[in-house]
């Protein structure tokens, strides 16, 4: 089955700069990569996410990339805000089959003032 | 047009009681999702259901547990017999398909 490794655990970056989180996937099937993100007793929300038929996705200071061959999707924030703080699951799906998301571990974000 | 609704936000069961979980779904939306998260982990995989339908159940434990969706009603996700291992938050997610969920805030399961 798929399996999700996602790092780093925690990143703490200065308000103002970059966040990047970097994901791996196992199963060459799965085509449709969301991401989330997930504040303190509460549930996932989605923030944005790629499809296997294209290799970069931008929404305003968030963006992704994705490269199909090395199986490895990253996030990036740009001009990180104190409300970025929160833990991000990267995740896979095959949207042609049960459509059943398997998520990363996790990365806890700071940032700092 | 409603969110994904989970009820209780919070459930409080000792050892040997049965926990109900509830689910209403999106409107309009036909797939659902159960999740389980531990704490200081990801969210994984439970059971995948669509109307009077199990379509996927392979990451949710054989016994004790069991899941629905009716016809008429929200989707239940049934835990017989809580173990303290058993705590965790547990997530239900809807869809139209496609891969794209909406999930929503959770049911926290606390057996005491």
């Amino acid at each position: 089955g798929e399996n999700v490794e996602q790092h780093p655990s925690t990143l703490s970056v200065q308000e103002g700069d970059s966040a990047v989180i970097k994901c791996t996937y196992s199963d060459s099937a799965s085509n449709y990569f969301p991401w989330y993100k997930q504040e303190l007793g509460k549930g996932p929300q989605l923030i944005i996410d790629i499809r296997s038929n294209v290799g970069e996705k931008k929404d305003q200071r968030i963006a992704v990339t994705l490269n199909k061959t090395a199986k490895h999707f990253s996030l990036h924030i740009t001009e990180t805000q104190p409300e970025d703080s929160a833990v991000y699951f990267c995740a896979a799906s095959n949207s042609q089959g049960d459509d059943k998301i398997i998520f990363g571990k996790g990365t806890r974000l700071h940032i700092l003032p | 047009n409603a969110g994904v609704m989970q009820n209780p936000r919070h459930l409080v069961r000792r050892r040997g009681q049965e926990a109900r979980l509830r689910c209403s779904p999106m409107k309009g939306h036909s797939h659902v999702y159960w999740y389980r998260q531990l704490p200081e982990e990801g969210l994984k995989f439970m059971v995948y259901l669509q109307k009077e339908n199990i379509i996927d159940e392979s990451g949710m434990p054989k016994e004790r547990f069991s899941a629905e969706f009716p016809k008429e009603g929200p989707s239940i996700l049934r835990i017989q017999q809580v173990v303290r291992g058993d705590s965790a938050a547990y997530f239900c997610a809807s869809s139209v398909g496609q891969g794209v969920h909406t999930f929503g805030s959770g049911t926290r399961l606390t057996v005491v």
